[in-house]
């Protein structure tokens, strides 16, 4: 069974510019939940997807958006990038919501100059 | 609020001994969901075991051991006769409607 998969792996933008980032579930994972992850902050929540409804949303500013599709893919996308926008960002899918154990993605290391 | 707390931030062992990971989580829920996962060098993270509020058993999987006291709110992980691979980033996480990992513990066991 084919795991998480995230594209573009590494990405280096310039400050101002927007990003979109995209995440492949788990094949018959409805759930896909996205995360920061900085050396100071750990691991924060961004937003969860469900059925392609946004379940849960982290505390983050308006800049930082996702949808999900209907085949379960999702992306998120950030606008405006500032230089602490710099992260390594985690995508997770789950079979159901918040019940289920998440099986994480590779990860997209986000470089802002 | 949800929150997660692992207080050691990082631990070092030498190969063989044994080691316990603290977890201290905070919630009002009273339907919940706990959960560790490793992040190795490598940098993926890996779902290690799960607990639903309702179920105090304790559980063993070879060398590793949790125990959950919700008396105290802890969900500590034991790692018995540590090895070199087990060197990692250890997250102790908390699922009700929003998920919240804690700060980790950065184990680093040496040969």
């Amino acid at each position: 069974k084919a795991g998480v998969t995230q594209t573009p792996r590494y990405l280096i933008k310039t400050r101002g510019q927007q990003v979109t980032l995209s995440c492949s579930p788990i094949s018959g994972h409805r759930s896909v939940s996205w995360y920061q992850q900085t050396p100071g902050q750990g691991l924060q929540f961004l937003f969860e997807y469900f059925s392609e409804t946004q379940r849960n949303k982290g505390n983050f500013p308006g800049r930082f958006s996702g949808r999900q599709f209907s085949n379960s893919r999702s992306e998120m996308n950030v606008s405006t990038l500032e230089l602490g926008d710099s992260a390594l960002y985690l995508c997770a899918s789950t079979k159901g919501l918040f019940s289920d154990e998440q099986y994480f993605g590779p990860g997209t290391r986000l470089t802002v100059t | 609020a949800q929150k997660v707390t692992q207080a050691q931030t990082e631990i070092s062992v030498v190969e063989k001994e044994d080691v316990t990971l603290d977890c201290v989580y905070e919630t009002r829920d009273t339907t919940y969901y706990l959960f560790w996962y490793k992040q190795p060098p490598s940098g993926e993270l890996v779902f290690l075991i799960r607990r639903n509020s309702f179920d105090e058993q304790n559980e063993i999987s070879g060398r590793y051991s949790w125990n959950f006291q919700k008396s105290t709110s802890s969900f500590n992980f034991t790692i018995t006769a540590s090895q070199v691979v087990d060197s990692a980033v250890y997250f102790c996480a908390l699922n009700t409607a929003v998920k919240v990992f804690g700060p980790g513990t950065r184990l680093s066991v040496l040969p």
